[in-house]
């Protein structure tokens, strides 16, 4: 089993829905983080939690919101998703204070499609 | 503020040619290099990293060396496999709080039998 899973991965809406991406994680990370994945653009993160009572924006967290339930559980949510919003997103974690290596573990992906 | 520039891709090659993939940053102070790699379907794993000036990561046949008076850290392989076809992302971890990556565009490599 992946120790990042996230769900679903794969979704179409429409423009105007709400919509939840889950991530999961069994790697005990205290940090876990959501990138979204354009062509051409890399990643480009748009929240990250610390831990469960800490959640902060990245570059790009307009017209989303994220709720970390606990530490192993953090989503993502699109309160009304519209057509630019279509796009991989990624949930990712890493280790923190000495542990923290810079490295992330990623889960592999959803895939949102808004029509 | 951070910045990851790689060249853009798709670099095709026939199989047992050899790979560069051109990485340039900019930073302060002294980060750490991360190459992470994406292939078809999945999510990014790292590949290799170099946390100071002239250190050099390698795996699975992949090197890249840190090179703070070019600012680069350029990926390279001597043989390339068609398993290695997949994208392929530089990153730095900077100063900041929490070690922030911060990635580049992505190359897309395929490698042809």
């Amino acid at each position: 089993d992946a120790d990042v899973t996230q769900t679903p991965r794969n979704r179409i809406t429409k423009t105007g829905k709400r919509i939840m991406l889950e991530c999961s994680q069994t790697k005990g990370h205290d940090r876990m983080y959501w990138y979204r994945q354009d062509p051409g653009l890399g990643l480009r993160l748009i929240y990250y939690s610390f831990d469960v009572k800490d959640i902060n924006k990245g570059e790009i967290s307009d017209g989303y919101s994220v709720s970390r339930q606990a530490q192993a559980k953090f989503s993502l949510s699109l309160e009304s998703a519209i057509p630019n919003q279509t796009a991989l997103y990624f949930c990712a974690t890493s280790d923190s204070g000495l542990r923290n290596t810079g490295e992330l573990f990623f889960g592999e992906g959803s895939r949102l499609t808004v029509l | 503020g951070n910045s990851v520039t790689q060249m853009e891709g798709p670099v095709t090659l026939s199989e047992e040619a050899f790979l560069t993939i051109n990485c340039t940053y900019t930073a302060t102070g002294y980060p750490s290099l991360f190459w992470y790699v994406q292939y078809p379907g999945e999510g990014l794993q790292l590949l290799l990293k170099a946390t100071k000036a002239d250190d050099k990561g390698s795996n699975k046949g992949f090197e890249a060396t840190y090179r703070k008076e070019t600012t680069s850290f350029h990926l390279e392989k001597g043989s390339v496999q068609v398993s290695d076809s997949a994208v392929y992302f530089c990153a730095l971890s900077g100063n900041n709080a929490g070690n922030m990556l911060t990635f580049g565009g992505g190359t897309r490599l395929m490698v042809k039998p």
